[in-house]
């Protein structure tokens, strides 16, 4: 098993820009997650899902969107980044309590 | 709102022990912790759930005092590969559950010297 997948690994972005963080499992987890983590800080989730289809806000969701068409598939798109946007972000998934999590993606938006 | 850990940092020389602390305003449901080395994904630890059940992997205890909303980590004859930060995650108690989504404090920096 890949266990979680991130891609990609960096970016770049100018300001205004859009993109999309894929992320893939293949442990056949219903519970997914997006975080984002700034610089010697915790995490903070930002969208979540319980299964396909079926996707909620988490604590920070503003300038973030999700979608869950297949049980293996959670990407993340950012409309027109900013510079408050810049972090790593972690995907992660769950089939009960223990959070499985991907290498990240380094974002910078400039 | 983020559950507060302490310390913020802890520098230990090989076999000591340590104890790290998260605390929460709001009355929760569990407790997770996680440990973060350097530049990689966070890797779970051990989950603490009202009523008393624990559920972990390594050889590392902790406490849930759920009558404070505080948990412990004890981390006992620490080992070089214990060095990264630790971090602990709250699920509310409304309603049970929240599917994972948890609230992470900001960390503990734990390094271990030889």
């Amino acid at each position: 098993n890949a266990g979680v997948t991130q891609t990609p690994k960096f970016r770049i972005l100018k300001i205004g820009q859009s993109m999309t963080l894929q992320c893939t499992q293949d442990m056949n987890h219903n519970y997914m997650y997006w975080y984002r983590q700034d610089p010697g800080m915790g995490l903070k989730l930002i969208y979540y899902s319980v299964g396909a289809g079926i996707t909620d806000k988490g604590e920070v969701p503003n300038g973030y969107n999700v979608s869950r068409s297949t049980t293996e598939d959670f990407p993340l798109r950012l409309e027109l980044a900013a510079p408050s946007q810049t972090s790593v972000y972690f995907c992660a998934s769950s089939h009960s309590y223990e959070q499985y999590f991907g290498p990240g993606t380094r974002l910078t938006v400039t | 709102q983020q559950p507060v850990q302490s310390p913020q940092a802890v520098i230990l020389r090989e076999g000591e022990d340590a104890v790290i602390n998260c605390s929460s305003s709001k009355a929760l449901y569990s407790v997770h912790w996680y440990r973060q080395k350097h530049g990689e994904a966070p890797v779970f630890l051990m989950i603490l759930l009202k009523g008393g059940e624990q559920k972990g992997h390594e050889k590392i205890s902790a406490s849930f005092n759920e009558k404070k909303q505080q948990s412990s980590l004890y981390l006992t004859a620490s080992q070089l590969s214990y060095s990264g930060t630790y971090f602990c995650g709250t699920e509310g108690s409304a309603g049970g559950t929240s599917y994972g989504k948890l609230t992470f404090g900001q960390g503990t920096i734990l390094t271990v010297h030889p």
